[in-house]
């Protein structure tokens, strides 16, 4: 079965500060893409920033990268110069070929002032 | 561009009663649209795949009778909860995914509906 894990139900992270959230994922296939979405108190999921499996070059939106190990099957998402509207609840969402979307049980992200 | 407009934000209705849930994506069209179902504090659980003209495709465990949807047109599918009970008493989300650009492209949600049956 293809499974999302995230090991961190909570982080917080000081202002300014940078934080890493990680994801693991299990999957025997070659071709799939990545995504992290937030989602926060309004509840409206927002897509952070996307990965395409067969693209050794780690993704960047502006304050935010990710860092893709394909052989790991691992791909965390770095937040830097957080703010406060960064805090959020961050999904690691994975699709394989089906082309449904397998979401991670999340990680509750609080930017602190 | 691509959004996806859910219908109503929330509601509230009583035990045995059926409510709709409209998604509309408004500017593009999707052949394909997604009905999630999200508890407190918990992750997105797929329900079932709405497909343009066609019998939408269930979840293992979600009853089809119950939660009935419908994808009349290429912007418009709609997810019916049918004698409602508390236990329905949800936050659902619908996504959507612009066919005109093809894969990878991302899924767009909408901004949800809670759902309270009393």
């Amino acid at each position: 079965a293809q499974t999302v894990t995230q090991s961190q139900p909570e982080m917080s992270v000081q202002e300014a500060e940078t934080v890493t959230l990680s994801c693991t994922y299990d999957t025997s296939e070659n071709n799939y893409y990545l995504f992290w979405y937030k989602q926060p108190p309004s509840r409206q999921m927002i897509l952070v920033i996307r990965q395409e499996a067969y693209k050794q070059q780690n993704a960047t939106e502006n304050r935010f990268s990710v860092n893709f190990q394909k052989a790991a099957k691992s791909f965390s998402l770095k937040i830097s110069d957080s703010q406060l509207g960064d805090t959020a609840m961050y999904f690691c969402a994975f699709m394989p070929g089906t082309y449904k979307y397998i979401f991670g049980t999340g990680t509750r992200l609080k930017v602190l002032a | 561009g691509a959004v996806v407009s859910q219908h109503p934000s929330w509601v509230i209705c009583k035990s045995g009663t059926s409510v709709k849930i409209e998604c509309r994506s408004l500017d593009f069209q999707a052949t394909t649209m997604f009905w999630y179902r999200q508890f407190p504090k918990q992750s997105l659980m797929l329900m079932a795949t709405s497909n343009e003209g066609s019998k939408a495709t269930y979840e293992q465990g979600v009853e089809k009778d119950k939660f009935l949807i419908n994808h009349a047109s290429l912007t418009l599918s709609t997810l019916t909860v049918t004698s409602a009970h508390p236990e329905d008493s949800s936050f659902y989300i619908c996504s959507a995914r612009d066919r005109d650009r093809g894969l990878p492209s991302p899924l767009h949600f909408g901004n949800g509906t809670r759902l309270t049956v009393t």
